[in-house]
C-alpha cells in the first residue's frame, strides 16, 4: 500500500514568487492534515480536512496561504507571495478516521526562500 | 494553550545502555498522546498512541507509559538502528496535535 506522498522534496524559490505544495493522501483517508516545521521550532499544525472541506484552519499563519482539496483526493498547499519566513518543511498527513486516530505522515517539502 | 516539552533534547547511549525519553505536557482535555520516530529526511513515523493514566504500550525494544503529567519512553538494550528523533504530541479539545520538539538520540555500537 502506497503511503503519504508528497510532492516536491525540495523547493527554492525567491521572495516574492509562488509555490504550490502538493500531497497525495493513502488511498481512502479522509482526514488529511498539514503541519510544518520551520528552522529550530516544533512541528505545528497548519490545517485539517475532512474529504474536501476544511474542517479547521487555525494553524494557517496569514492570507498568504491557501490550501485546498480537490474531491476529497489530493491536497496542495499554495504560498503566494512566500517571505523569507515560509522557509521550513511542510508535512502532510493523512488518517481513516478523524480525531486521535494514528496519522500517517509524508516525507516533507522542505521550502526555503532566498 | 496545549504545551509538550520534551527531555533530554539529545541522548547518546551505547548499544545494549537503557534508558527512557519524557515528555511532560499540559492540555485541555487530554484525547490522547503519541509518540513518532522521526528519521532524517523523512516524515514522522507513528508509535504509539496512549490515551488514559496508567496505560503502557509496547513495541519490540520501546514501551510508552502515560501519568497525568507525563509519558516515558522506555528504550531497553537499544541498538544503533534505533537512533533517531523521537517524537510527542498530544490531541487535546482543539482536535490538532501539538508536538513537543523532540530528543534525538543516537546509539553507539
Amino acid at each position: 500500500e502506497a503511503g503519504v506522498t508528497q510532492f516536491p522534496s525540495h523547493s527554492v524559490i525567491e521572495k516574492g514568487q509562488t509555490v504550490t505544495l502538493r500531497c497525495d493522501p493513502i488511498s481512502g483517508h479522509d482526514n488529511l492534515y498539514w503541519y510544518r516545521r520551520v528552522m529550530g521550532k516544533e512541528i505545528k499544525f497548519l490545517l485539517h480536512f475532512v474529504k474536501e472541506s476544511k474542517q479547521d484552519e487555525s494553524g494557517m499563519p496569514n492570507n498568504r496561504f491557501l490550501a485546498e482539496r480537490t474531491g476529497g483526493t489530493y491536497s496542495t498547499l499554495k504560498v503566494q507571495p512566500a517571505e523569507l519566513e515560509d522557509s521550513g518543511v511542510y508535512f502532510c498527513a493523512s488518517s481513516l478516521q478523524g480525531g486521535y486516530t494514528e496519522a500517517f505522515f509524508g516525507q516533507g517539502t522542505r521550502l526555503t526562500v532566498v | 494553550e496545549d504545551q509538550v516539552t520534551q527531555s533530554p533534547e539529545a541522548l547518546r547511549l551505547q548499544e545494549g545502555e537503557s534508558s527512557s525519553l519524557n515528555c511532560s505536557y499540559t492540555v485541555s482535555g487530554l484525547r490522547g498522546l503519541f509518540w513518532y520516530r522521526q528519521d532524517p529526511g523523512k516524515g514522522p513515523e507513528f508509535l504509539f498512541t496512549l490515551y488514559s493514566a496508567g496505560e503502557e504500550k509496547e513495541k519490540e525494544r520501546l514501551k510508552a507509559t502515560l501519568t497525568k503529567k507525563e509519558s516515558f519512553l522506555h528504550i531497553t538494550a537499544p541498538k544503533p538502528e534505533d537512533s533517531a528523533t523521537y517524537l510527542c504530541a498530544v490531541g487535546g479539545s482543539a482536535r490538532q496535535l501539538t508536538f513537543g520538539s523532540g530528543t534525538q538520540l543516537t546509539v553507539l555500537p
